[in-house]
Formats: structure tokens, C-alpha cells, sequence
């Protein structure tokens, strides 16, 4: 079975734009959940999708958005960014998602914000 | 507030030398308990979980973990490391009280593993 995939891998943007990310989870899997690793404040969870719909969410202001589709694939997009989002950005699918379920992560967007 | 400490940032020990990387969790009445490894430019690999029974848990890569709820701790140990074992150790807690879940990791340890 493939991996869970993420593209971009990486991306550089500017203050103020907004940005999409994109993990494609294993298949079969239908949980998503999104975390953003810094330096600072570590791993952090943003938010869990299970088939379509948004579960849980972390403590992020609401630059912060996701989504999923009906195939399991889910985008993350951040809006009006700033130097603060600068982040590696790691999604991980499971079966039934977040609980006694293993995560398995992909290899991460590193989002760098100027 | 729920949380995972890591104490030790980072870690440097010798090749073939035993370690022991610790990680306590706030006190909680059940709780799921994780490491997870990640090597550089990688994502997270999960090693071991703790989710109930034996106390002691091993894992892939020789590792192992014991639970103990008294000292809430899940410290995870390896009797003898190679150079690449040299990653960051992330140890991580979903607290299974309420009705959503959410992994909540430390601040990760640094093993590095000199020849």
C-alpha cells in the first residue's frame, strides 16, 4: 500500500497570502488529521476530518481551515498568512481515526512565510 | 490542562550503549500513551502504543516502554543503540475521558548516537 503523500513538499509564500495544502491518506483510511510542527511550540493538532466532516479542531484562529472529500483526500488552507504559520505541516490518516488507532503520518509540507 | 513533558531535550549517548528517554503525562483517569520517532525530513513513525493491559510494551526497532500510572510515566528505553537510531522521540498521550479525541505529543528528545 502506498503511504500517506503531501504536496506540495514545500512552498514559500509571502505575508497576507493564503496557501492550500493538499494529503492524499492511505487507502482505505478515511480519517485525516492535520498537526503543524515548529521549533517553539512543537507538534500542535489543528483538526481531524472523518468522511467529510470536521471532528475535532485544535486551538488555531480560523486563518486555519480544512476540509475533505469524498474520496478521502483532504486540503488544508490557511489564509492571510504570517511569518508565524512558518511551519512543517504533517497530516496523518487511520482507519477509524484518533483514538486507539494507529496515525500514519506523511512526510510533511514545510510552508515558509516572508 | 492536559499535557506531555519530555525532560530531556536532548540526548547523546554512545554507540551500543543503553538509553532511556522520559516522558511523563498529566494525571488523568485513562489515557492511550504513544512514541513516535521521526527522522529528519521525515514524517512521524509510530514505534510503540499503550493502550491497556501489560504494562510493558515493546516495539519495533528493539524499543520497549513501561507504563506506570503512579509516577504517570511512559519512559521509553532501548538496552543497546546504533548511530541509526539517531532521530527526535516524540512522546505523545490522547486522553480518553471525553468524547473527542486529540493526540497531544511533548516537545520531543533529540537522541544522537555517537560511534
Amino acid at each position: 500500500k502506498a503511504g500517506v503523500t503531501q504536496t506540495p513538499r514545500y512552498l514559500i509564500k509571502t505575508r497576507g497570502q493564503q496557501v492550500t495544502l493538499s494529503c492524499s491518506p492511505i487507502s482505505g483510511h478515511r480519517s485525516v488529521s492535520w498537526y503543524q510542527q515548529t521549533p517553539g511550540q512543537g507538534l500542535q493538532f489543528l483538526f481531524e476530518y472523518f468522511s467529510e466532516t470536521q471532528r475535532n479542531k485544535g486551538n488555531f484562529p480560523g486563518r486555519f481551515s480544512g476540509r475533505q472529500f469524498s474520496n478521502s483526500r483532504s486540503e488544508m488552507n490557511v489564509s492571510t498568512l504570517e511569518l508565524g504559520d512558518s511551519a512543517l505541516y504533517l497530516c496523518a490518516s487511520s482507519t477509524s481515526g484518533v483514538s486507539t488507532d494507529t496515525q500514519y503520518f506523511g512526510p510533511g509540507t514545510r510552508l515558509t512565510v516572508l | 490542562a492536559q499535557s506531555v513533558t519530555q525532560l530531556d531535550s536532548q540526548v547523546p549517548v554512545f554507540e551500543e550503549a543503553p538509553v532511556e528517554l522520559r516522558c511523563n503525562y498529566s494525571s488523568s483517569v485513562s489515557v492511550y500513551l504513544f512514541w513516535y520517532v521521526q527522522y529528519p525530513n521525515q514524517g512521524l513513525q509510530l514505534l510503540l502504543k499503550y493502550l491497556s493491559g501489560s504494562t510493558l510494551v515493546k516495539g519495533i526497532n528493539g524499543f520497549e516502554a513501561e507504563f506506570n500510572k503512579s509516577q504517570t510515566s511512559f519512559h521509553l528505553r532501548k538496552p543497546s543503540v546504533h548511530i541509526s537510531d539517531t532521530a527526535e522521540y516524540f512522546c505523545a498521550v490522547i486522553y480518553s475521558g471525553g468524547s473527542n479525541y486529540k493526540l497531544t505529543f511533548g516537545k520531543g528528545t533529540l537522541l544522537t548516537v555517537n560511534p
